[in-house]
C-alpha cells in the first residue's frame, strides 16, 4: 500500500513569508501528526489531527497551524517565517493515533529552508 | 513534561563490534518505539515494546523495555555498515503524541 506522502519535499522561503505543507496519510488512516526535526532540538511534536479535529498540540507559537480534511489529508501552515523555522517537517500517519500499540508511519518529510 | 534521554549521542565503531544504545526517562510510558532514520528520509519503525521487561529480537537487534516502563535499550550484535543511521527512541505517554529522544548517530566503519 502507498506510504505517507508529503509535498513539497524541498522548499526555500524568505523571512516573513508563509508556507503550507501537505500530507496524504496511508489510506484508511484517520490520525495525522506533525513533527519538526532540527539538529539542535530533535523531533518536536507540533499537533495531531483525528477525523478533522485537532486532538493535541505541542508547545509551538500560534504561527504554526494545521488542519485536516474529510479525506484525512492534512496541511500545516507556518506564517511570518523566521530563520529558526528552518527544519525537516515530518508527517506521521496511523489508524487511531498513539496508544494501544498503533503503528505510526512517517513520511519522508518536507525540508524547509528560511533565508 | 515527559523527557527521554538517549545515550550515547554519537557512536562510531568497526564492523563486527557490538553496541548498546540507552533510552531513559523518569516518566512511565505505555509503550516505547525504536526508529531508524537515514539521511533525507523519515524515521522507519523498528519495533514497539509494550510490556515491562519485554525483550524483542529483530535479527541482530535486541530491544528491551525496562520493568518499570521508564527505560529501554537497543543492542546490536556484530554491527554492519548497513546499520549506520540515526536511531531514535520514542515514548507513547500522555496525549496523542510521541516523545522522542535526541537520537544516537551510529556509524559502522567497514
Amino acid at each position: 500500500k502507498a506510504g505517507v506522502t508529503q509535498t513539497p519535499r524541498y522548499l526555500i522561503k524568505t523571512r516573513g513569508q508563509q508556507v503550507t505543507l501537505s500530507c496524504s496519510p496511508i489510506s484508511g488512516h484517520r490520525s495525522v501528526s506533525w513533527y519538526q526535526q532540527t539538529p539542535g532540538q530533535g523531533l518536536q511534536f507540533l499537533f495531531e489531527y483525528f477525523s478533522e479535529t485537532q486532538r493535541n498540540k505541542g508547545n509551538f507559537p500560534g504561527r504554526f497551524s494545521g488542519r485536516q480534511f474529510s479525506n484525512s489529508r492534512s496541511e500545516m501552515n507556518v506564517s511570518t517565517l523566521e530563520l529558526g523555522d528552518s527544519a525537516l517537517y515530518l508527517c506521521a500517519s496511523s489508524l487511531f493515533g498513539t496508544g494501544s500499540g498503533n503503528t505510526i508511519y512517517f513520511g519522508e518529510g518536507s525540508w524547509l529552508t528560511v533565508v | 513534561t515527559q523527557l527521554l534521554e538517549q545515550s550515547p549521542q554519537f557512536l562510531s565503531i568497526q564492523e563486527g563490534e557490538n553496541l548498546t544504545v540507552y533510552c531513559n526517562s523518569s516518566s512511565v510510558f505505555s509503550s516505547l518505539q525504536w526508529y531508524r532514520q537515514e539521511p533525507g528520509e523519515g524515521p522507519v519503525l523498528l519495533v514497539t515494546v509494550v510490556t515491562g521487561g519485554e525483550v524483542k529480537k529483530l535479527k541482530r537487534l535486541t530491544f528491551q523495555f525496562g520493568d518499570a516502563r521508564k527505560d529501554s535499550s537497543l543492542h546490536i550484535t556484530a554491527a554492519q555498515p548497513g546499520d549506520t543511521g540515526l536511531y531514535l527512541c520514542a515514548g507513547d505517554g500522555s496525549g496523542s503524541r510521541l516523545t522522542f529522544g535526541e537520537g544516537t548517530q551510529l556509524t559502522v566503519n567497514p
